[in-house]
């Protein structure tokens, strides 16, 4: 299986900040990665695929970046609706997420 | 306008057995992959299997820890699609999301979830 680790667990951060979540496999999946938002009480929301590709509709303060077993999403800045759960997925060899970071308001 | 409305879940006993169904509209649903992905209480997100399009002879594929107790159908002239889960123990007890997938793996579009508790 390929294991799935997303630091930090819970980031605590401001309006306007630029925040930095990363996502580490246990093995080298290209670029085989996708990011989601979930929200409490709702299902997960697909921000970005392939590692760096934004979803359609998805704003662009969105990114991703990395590739192999490395990988990093970028929020440049903060806006009040993006307080939420982020989770990675590879989809290299079947389907693994990461635990999941929770985005608090400081 | 893509939907995607689970249902099914409800309250069942260890060992026993649960039929969800996932109704589509928006789309032509024989040309999509879909998958079930799993949420257990203030968890993570959990895949639990797939199943492909007409094109790939609508062939499955299931999270190993699940495969043998848990199967996955679909009806095309119901646009639906289904997760059997048999016997059912504590630790299924999550809420069932329905996916429309990439043919890559990731789920672009999500139903709101049904939820599922096995508990005696």
């Amino acid at each position: 299986d390929i294991q799935m680790t997303q630091s930090p667990s819970t980031l605590s951060a401001s309006v306007g900040d630029r925040v930095t979540i990363t996502c580490r496999a246990s093995q080298s999946i290209s670029s085989w990665l996708a990011w989601y938002q979930q929200k409490p009480g709702k299902a997960p929301n697909l921000l970005i695929y392939k590692a760096s590709s934004l979803e359609s509709g998805v704003p662009s303060r969105f990114s991703g970046s990395g590739s192999g077993t490395e990988f990093t999403l970028t929020i440049s800045s903060l806006q009040p609706d993006d307080f939420a759960t982020y989770y990675c997925q590879q989809y290299d060899y079947d389907y693994t997420f990461g635990q999941g970071t929770k985005l608090e308001i400081k | 306008e893509v939907q995607l409305v689970e249902s099914g879940g409800g309250l069942v006993q260890p060992g026993g057995s649960l039929r969800l169904s996932c109704a589509v509209s928006g789309f032509t649903f024989s040309d999509h992959y879909m998958d079930w992905v799993r949420q257990a209480p203030g968890k993570g997100l959990e895949w639990v299997g797939r199943s492909r399009n007409r094109a790939e002879s609508y062939s499955t594929g299931y999270a190993p820890s699940l495969r043998g107790r848990f199967t996955i159908s679909r009806d095309d002239s119901k646009d639906s699609l289904y997760l059997q889960m048999n016997r059912l123990k504590t630790e299924d007890t999550a809420v069932y999301y329905c996916t429309r997938s990439d043919a890559t793996g990731y789920s672009v579009y999500w139903g709101r979830g049904t939820l599922v508790t096995v508990s005696s």
